[in-house]
């Protein structure tokens, strides 16, 4: 059953404009949530967190936000750039629990059109 | 800097060979992983351990088993590989319980099971 999960396969983004990415969690045990990037034939690369005590993480032209009643969140990345274009996993973790375990979702394949 | 290392990038093996992936991280994390991730399904847990000699399953164990006799090494078998563990192989590592910390992973194995 996943708990986490991004309803969008693919996204196309005009260079310079923002791209928003969306994911949905359905345990309300988790209190930490991470965006990875993924480019082909490479491991992810930790892009930006959120704690659940925040609603917002900004880093640069990357600003996550949570909102805990929904169950959601998204990634902004605004201006989007051609070097953006890769495949984003949102992932959410219980860390009280033993292990930290990550639960990922399926991924959204972003391409950023010059 | 973090540093995951998967032995091997590609890897071809028969039908019912025994297959070893190693994983190396270098930051003394209590944490190690190991996913696989197949399009459309995101990825996904197939075992991790939190501790030397500790393991747990994880989303997708069955055909696979673990082995993490050092706090820096976590080996992935396949105890007879089939063609549908033809797959991307991903290690990662992250710190212990209760941390505010992401997962770290390595560049991946393609494993290709013929």
């Amino acid at each position: 059953d996943q708990q986490v999960k991004q309803n969008s396969p693919s996204l196309s983004v005009q260079e310079g404009r923002i791209s928003i990415l969306n994911c949905d969690y359905t345990n309300s045990m988790f209190d930490y949530f991470l965006w990875y990037k993924k480019y082909p034939a490479e491991g992810p690369t930790f892009l930006i967190s959120i704690s659940s005590i925040k609603d917002k993480n900004e880093d640069g032209r990357f600003t996550v936000f949570l909102n805990k009643s929904a169950k959601h969140l998204s990634l902004h990345i605004v201006p989007s750039q051609p070097g953006d274009s890769a495949v984003y996993f949102c992932a959410a973790s219980d860390r009280a629990r033993n292990g930290n375990q990550f639960y990922f979702g399926t991924g959204t394949s972003l391409t950023v059109i010059p | 800097d973090v540093k995951v290392t998967q032995s091997s990038r590609y890897l071809v093996k028969r039908t019912g060979e025994k297959v070893f992936l190693e994983c190396v991280q270098d930051m003394d994390h209590e944490n190690m992983f190991w996913y696989r991730q197949d399009p459309g399904l995101g990825l996904r847990l197939i075992y991790f351990s939190y501790d030397v000699k500790m393991k747990e399953k994880g989303d997708i164990p069955e055909g696979y088993s673990v082995s993490r006799e050092k706090k820096e090494r976590f080996s992935l078998i396949l105890e007879s590989a089939s063609t549908n563990q033809t797959s991307m192989y991903l290690c990662a590592s992250s710190l212990g319980t209760g941390r505010n910390t992401e997962a770290f992973f390595g560049q991946g194995t393609r494993l290709t099971v013929v």
